[in-house]
């Protein structure tokens, strides 16, 4: 079945940059696009990024626009999360997801927390 | 910006009753609308796409319902692993907007 498992979490100072990985198994990487969703502790979901299946369009919403970046690595089945610029707003659980028909996401990872804090 | 907006935030019920929950949108965003259940821990759970479309696995007594700007989940009879956070997704242009969700418990 699909497997979606992210990892890279972890606490940063505010201003400083991270790096999320997925590693994604079980299905054909090429033909999905996908995307991050994170949430903040004790708050609701917020869509972050998603990368179409070709890799050749990427969006954002404006609250990371300029700040986040997402990629795939198709010969190794991962996609990829670059933050720079982290705020305190940014902590938060960040799951990868697979895109189904651009309209909603079935297979979720399990999540990896990246804490801003000094 | 599309703003799904969830009621109630909070529903409390017991095992064997009906659970109506509702996801109302800032303006009308045809019939794209997905739902998810996520527990403590958990990465969320796919359960309806397309308004009314159960994913795979999912009991039938889940259902969804509604269009333009109203939506609605619906769980017949509840049962003890249902008692969950249910978050309501929709896209518009290139974005992805969810609800704030609504926690049903005991």
């Amino acid at each position: 079945q699909v497997q979606l498992v992210e990892s890279g979490g972890g606490v940063v100072q505010p201003g400083g940059s991270l790096r999320l990985s997925c590693a994604a198994s079980g299905l054909t990487f090429t033909s999905h696009g996908f995307h991050w969703v994170r949430q903040a502790p004790g708050k609701g979901l917020e869509w972050v990024a998603f990368i179409t299946s070709d890799g050749s369009t990427q969006y954002y919403p404006d609250s990371v626009k300029g700040r986040f970046t997402i990629s795939r690595d198709d010969s190794k089945n991962m996609l990829y999360l670059q933050m720079n610029s982290l705020r305190a707003e940014d902590t938060a659980v960040y799951h990868c997801s697979r895109d189904r028909a651009v309209s909603y996401f079935d297979s979720w990872g399990q999540g990896t927390l990246v804490t801003v804090s000094s | 910006e599309l703003v799904l907006t969830q009621s109630p935030a909070t529903l409390s019920l017991s095992p064997g009753e009906r659970a109506t929950l509702s996801c109302r949108a800032s303006q009308s965003v045809g019939t794209y609308l997905a739902w998810y259940q996520q527990k403590p821990g958990q990465a969320p759970r796919l359960l309806i796409y397309d308004t009314s479309k159960r994913a795979p696995d999912i009991p039938a007594r889940f259902s969804g319902s509604g269009s333009g700007t109203d939506f609605t989940l619906t769980i017949s009879s509840l049962e003890p692993e249902d008692f969950a956070v249910y978050s309501c997704l929709q896209r518009n242009s290139w974005s992805w907007t969810f609800g704030q969700g609504t926690k049903v418990e005991v």
